[in-house]
């Protein structure tokens, strides 16, 4: 069935240090790719995405890469922030259509001064 | 421009009753979408709503049930309440734009506990 994995589950790091949080996809047919960011008791916020017809997208500090071949995508995050301590989900739409979005388990950035 | 909102942010239910939940999509929005997200898990996908019917759901009993008014407003109702139903509950909406979508923006969701 479909399904996203998602690697590591959690991560710590040094203010200043780069992340990066990776994710395969098991539908091949899939073109849309988003990132959320969920702070404790909020509510998942989109910081960025990628469709299947370019390899990467870049968004100040944030950027991420798409390897359709793979079938994995990747996050990155340059000079990271304390404000960047949150968990983070990459999903991948439903090949089905219609919008249905399929999460990774999530993975705890934790970002320390 | 308001975004996306729900309600109640809270909930307490006991085993067996039944829960409503609603949302409000974005404004220009006409797609509603409900997932359920556990502790410490990713957001499930349950139903999507487009032009007040359920267009597409996921792995999840008929207990789970929704509709969407002329508005683009959604509910969600769930019977006969389990404990592991407890979860916090977000809709997302989007616009839908023939064969491609657009991007899903979330609401708070709300906090569901079933005692």
């Amino acid at each position: 069935g479909e399904n996203v994995e998602q690697h590591p589950s959690t991560l710590s790091v040094q203010e200043g240090d780069s992340a990066v949080i990776k994710c395969t996809y098991s539908d091949s047919a899939s073109n849309y790719f988003p990132w959320y960011k969920q702070e404790l008791g909020k509510r998942p916020q989109l910081i960025i995405d990628i469709r299947s017809n370019v390899g990467e997208k870049k968004d100040q500090r944030i950027a991420v890469t798409l390897n359709k071949t793979a079938k994995h995508f990747s996050l990155h995050i340059t000079e990271t922030q304390p404000e960047d301590s949150a968990v983070y989900f990459c999903a991948a739409i439903s090949s089905g259509g219609y919008n249905k979005l399929i999460f990774g388990a999530g993975t705890r950035l934790a970002v320390h001064p | 421009d308001a975004g996306v909102t729900q309600s109640p942010t809270h909930l307490i239910k006991t085993r067996g009753q039944q829960v409503t939940l609603r949302c409000s999509p974005k404004s220009g929005h006409d797609t509603v979408s409900w997932y359920q997200q556990a502790l410490g898990q990713g957001p499930q996908f349950i139903f999507q709503y487009y032009e007040e019917e359920e267009r597409q759901r996921g792995n999840f009993p008929d207990r789970f049930s929704g509709h969407q008014f002329p508005n683009y407003s959604s509910e969600l109702n769930v019977n006969a309440l389990l404990l592991g139903d407890s979860a916090l509950y977000l809709c997302a909406s989007s616009l839908a734009r023939g064969a491609s979508t657009d991007t899903q923006y979330f609401g708070p969701g709300t906090r569901l506990t079933v005692l």
